[in-house]
């Protein structure tokens, strides 16, 4: 079964960076994934789509302190320069023959 | 510039049917690999895909839903219609639809690069 696992939370400082993993089920680690922003009140906003080799392609005006990596069956959104802005919910997604989509449990951002 | 807008009721009765429109710009879903998928929201929970519909009319859906759910489309007005039936409270919510990602030269696959706005539904008597 493919699941999706990411950590509930997570928090850095203004200014600095912070890196969100998403977990691929045994299996699956070579899936490509998809990052989604929810900031608060809002609609979800597609930020990348990252390879199993780490390859990642932004989404239309994403800048570029949104930067994906993956090692192994971690897919992981690093953003630099935290901005009060990139506050909010941040959803990893992925996709498969048969088991079509799958949403991560979502990771709650919070800029101290 | 792809964009993408739900729209429907915003209070449903239980049992009844629930149906949205998702109208959209930008791209054709009579184009080769082009796909628009449906997502929901319960309030303060995860996002929860739906189903897709894709350019050649073939429908994948959630399969803890499938029994309730139907997605057709309408090339020429550009609009695809997901129905619910027999919706009970559990299924209020915020409800996207999503132009599948990629391009022409990239590739299509199965996750969603542009988002509608959203429209919220509660079902209550």
């Amino acid at each position: 079964q493919l699941v999706l696992t990411q950590s509930p939370s997570a928090s850095a400082s203004l200014g600095a960076s912070v890196k969100v993993s998403c977990t691929l089920s045994s299996g699956h680690s070579t899936n490509a994934i998809a990052w989604h922003q929810q900031q608060p009140e809002k609609g979800p906003r597609f930020l990348m789509k990252i390879d199993s080799d780490g390859s990642h392609r932004r989404g239309d005006g994403i800048p570029d302190r949104f930067s994906g990596s993956s090692s192994g069956a971690e897919r992981y959104l690093t953003i630099s320069s935290l901005q009060s802005e990139d506050e909010g919910d941040y959803y990893c997604q992925t996709w498969g023959t048969g088991i079509h989509v799958v949403f991560g449990g979502g990771t709650k951002l919070t800029v101290l | 510039q792809i964009t993408l807008k739900e729209s429907g009721p915003t209070v449903v009765k239980p049992t009844q049917t629930l149906t949205l429109t998702c109208t959209f710009s930008g791209f054709s879903l009579s184009t080769s690999a082009v796909g628009v998928g449906w997502i929901r929201q319960p309030p303060g929970k995860a996002l929860e895909w739906l189903g897709f519909i894709y350019w050649n009319d073939v429908k994948h859906y959630s399969p803890s839903l499938k029994n309730r759910l139907t997605i057709t489309k309408d090339t020429s007005k550009n609009q695809v219609v997901l129905t619910m039936t027999n919706v009970d409270p559990v299924d209020t919510g915020t409800y996207y639809c999503a132009h599948r990602g990629g391009d022409f030269w990239s590739g299509y696959h199965d996750y969603f690069d542009y988002w509608g706005q959203g429209t919220l539904v509660l079902v209550s008597s």
